[in-house]
């Protein structure tokens, strides 16, 4: 059972642009929302998180807006670089640790 | 870095062998988590140790199975081994407790592959 469903699959993005990613989830009792940047090879490394109580954070370039109403969550990525390509996978938890994780978006910032 | 190492990076096994995968978790950390992550997909979570003991499990057959060690240090061992089972397996520390999950450090993996 998919809990955490994730879009797009793939983005290119001009450098300079906004990317944007989209998650939805099922499970009500999920109070954390984290979303988590892989480069090859390596592991997910912790981007930005949110909690249900606020709509919105930002850090640096990187915004969460989130809709508890409507079960569904966003990154947003302004002024993408070409550093910034890789795959980002949003996630969702109500317990400790135990995440579960969309399917993932490959991002490609071009020149 | 994550300060949390994985061992063997790559191995290779044939269907019906047994393997086991080793992590080092960050000091202090008490809590570890195992992650299979197949190709093209999200990380999907096996189980969790905390203080040595099993600490919630997902959806995965009891071939699947681990240990912590007092020393930070973990595995994760896979019986009767199936094609099915090729992945990278991601092993992920944290502090426990209630900021444990606000602290989750990824190592880089182990690229497993059952022909």
């Amino acid at each position: 059972q998919q809990q955490v469903k994730q879009s797009p699959q793939s983005l290119i993005v001009q450098k300079g642009g906004i990317s944007i990613i989209n998650c939805a989830y099922e499970n009500t009792a999920f109070d954390y929302f984290p979303w988590y940047q892989q480069f090859p090879g390596k592991g997910p490394a912790l981007l930005i998180a949110i909690r249900p109580d606020v709509s919105e954070k930002k850090e640096g370039r990187f915004t969460i807006s989130f809709n508890k109403s409507a079960k569904q969550f966003s990154l947003h990525i302004m002024d993408s670089q070409p550093g910034d390509s890789a795959t980002y996978f949003c996630a969702a938890t109500g317990t400790a640790s135990k995440l579960t994780f969309g399917t993932g978006t490959r991002l490609q910032v071009t020149l | 870095e994550t300060g949390v190492t994985q061992s063997p990076t790559h191995l290779i096994k044939t269907r019906g062998q047994q393997v086991t995968l080793r992590c080092s978790s960050q000091s202090g950390h008490n809590t570890v988590s195992w992650y299979q992550q197949a190709l093209g997909q999200g990380p999907q979570f096996i189980f969790q140790y905390y203080r040595e003991e099993e600490n919630g499990r997902g959806n995965f057959p009891p071939r699947f199975s681990g240990l912590q060690f007092p020393n930070y240090s973990s595995e994760l061992n896979v019986n009767a081994l199936e094609l099915d089972d090729s992945a990278l397996y991601l092993c992920a520390s944290s502090p426990g407790g209630a900021g444990g999950r606000e602290k989750l450090f990824f190592g880089s993996g182990t690229q497993l592959s059952v022909l």
